[in-house]
């Protein structure tokens, strides 16, 4: 069983754009949902974290919107450039010491 | 935030032996995770890596092939025995539980090729 479920797989856009990557969870005692950017040959960097008190959180050109009574989080790349192409990874735990699930990764690839 | 050092970064090894990895953070952390990356796909946990106890493994993971140690806060060993190719992997720590509370850090990864 899935808990995390993460979309689109790929997605490809121009430089510029908004690529906007969706996950949707199942338990709701989660209450910390990071993302991840992963470069090939490189582990997994924080990005950008959230706490479900919260419905939207900004750092620099990275968005989380986070809408709790539909379990969905949503990450957002303004202006995003030819080096923000990576693979991006959802998760999601419970406070305490409980480990990360991951939703299955989003390849993004933003041309010039 | 942490920083993770793990050895070796990349091996290639033969199958039907076994490879230790280790894991060592900079800072004493409450939490140690071990995950493998299979090429292409997302992390999957291994186990929870207990301080001076053993530790918890996922479904789909056992001791025998996994064995872990966490003799202390600041490291861990994983050893991925009786390697198969289809062990081929990367094998990535993760700690977590500073006083930043929910923040889980990731180090670079060992890169597993079994010929």
């Amino acid at each position: 069983q899935q808990q995390v479920k993460q979309s689109p797989q790929s997605l490809i856009v121009q430089k510029g754009g908004i690529p906007i990557i969706n996950c949707a969870y199942e338990n709701t005692a989660f209450d910390y949902f990071p993302w991840y950017q992963q470069f090939p040959g490189k582990g997994p960097a924080l990005l950008i974290a959230i706490r479900p008190d919260v419905s939207e959180k900004k750092e620099g050109r990275f968005t989380i919107s986070f809408n709790k009574s539909a379990k969905q989080f949503s990450l957002h790349i303004m202006d995003s450039q030819p080096g923000d192409s990576a693979t991006y990874f959802c998760a999601a735990r419970n406070s305490g010491n409980t480990p990360l699930v991951f939703g299955k990764g989003t390849r993004l690839s933003v041309i010039a | 935030s942490a920083v993770i050092s793990q050895k070796p970064s990349r091996d290639i090894c033969q199958r039907g032996t076994s490879l230790t990895i280790q894991c060592q953070v900079d800072s004493q952390v409450t939490m140690m995770f071990w995950y493998r990356q299979q090429p292409g796909q997302s992390l999957t946990l291994i186990a929870t890596a207990n301080q001076g106890s053993e530790a918890t493994y996922e479904s789909g993971f056992v001791i025998d092939k996994f064995p872990i140690s966490r003799p202390n806060l600041t490291f861990s060993t994983l050893t991925v025995s009786n390697l198969s190719p289809e062990d081929s992997s990367i094998y990535l720590c993760s700690v977590g539980g500073f006083s930043s509370g929910n923040t889980i850090y990731f180090g670079e990864g060992s890169w597993l090729t079994v010929v």
